[in-house]
């Protein structure tokens, strides 16, 4: 069955502490791993897509990387305003997108 | 330009009940998915449509129904509500299907009472 699993849950972080998220997948002919950003009372908010294991992408403080099993989301000197749910999803290719439980993460000043 | 809109943002509904959730894509994206989100479960696919069809469905029981029309907007029906399908509802689109970035409405907040 495909399937999508992020850790930590939660993540506490100190501003400036960097870390890492990871989203391990078992998704059947992987047409796309994508992360996603979802603040309070609001929709998801795309960050990446990755297609191939070795691939990376950044964003600001933000960096993506994709292996054959997982995915990481890599957090570099992080701000309060980081503090959000980030949400990983493998997409199947058969028109269906499988998320993860998210990874809440809370940014101290 | 303008956002996936959805409507309406709130509702509250008795058990029994049924309701029907509204979904407008961004202009030119002909793909729509439906999505439940509860802090127990996350964000569950419910169903993908492309020009009128529906392309692939989730695990969902027969109560929850969908559909496309000619201009993309799409509609999500949910008959005899149940206490545990108080959720957030998010419709996402994109131009041609979900192996490309998604993106997403507001969603409509659904009270079952």
């Amino acid at each position: 069955e495909d399937q999508v699993t992020q850790s930590p849950e939660a993540l506490r972080l100190q501003e400036g502490e960097s870390s890492s998220l990871n989203c391990s997948y078992t998704v059947s002919g992987l047409r796309g791993l994508f992360w996603y950003r979802q603040d309070p009372g609001k929709g998801p908010e795309f960050l990446f897509t990755l297609y191939s294991a070795g691939e990376e992408k950044e964003k600001e403080r933000l960096k993506a990387t994709l292996t054959k099993k997982e995915s990481f989301l890599h957090i570099t000197a992080p701000k309060p305003e980081d503090s959000a749910t980030y949400l990983c999803a493998g997409n199947t290719g058969g028109f269906k997108t499988i998320f993860g439980a998210g990874t809440r993460l809370f940014v101290k000043a | 330009k303008a956002g996936v809109t959805q409507t309406p943002r709130y509702l509250i509904k008795t058990r029994g009940q049924q309701v029907t959730l509204s979904c407008s894509p961004i202009s030119g994206h002909r793909s729509v998915s439906w999505y439940q989100q509860t802090p127990g479960q996350g964000l569950q696919f419910l169903f993908e449509y492309f020009s009128e069809t529906q392309r692939n469905k989730g695990n969902f029981p027969g109560r929850f129904s969908g559909r496309q029309f000619s201009n993309s907007r799409s509609e999500m029906n949910v008959s005899t509500l149940e206490l545990g399908d108080s959720a957030l509802y998010l419709c996402a689109s994109t131009p041609r299907g979900p192996d490309t970035e998604a993106f997403f409405g507001q969603g409509t907040r659904l009270t079952v009472v």
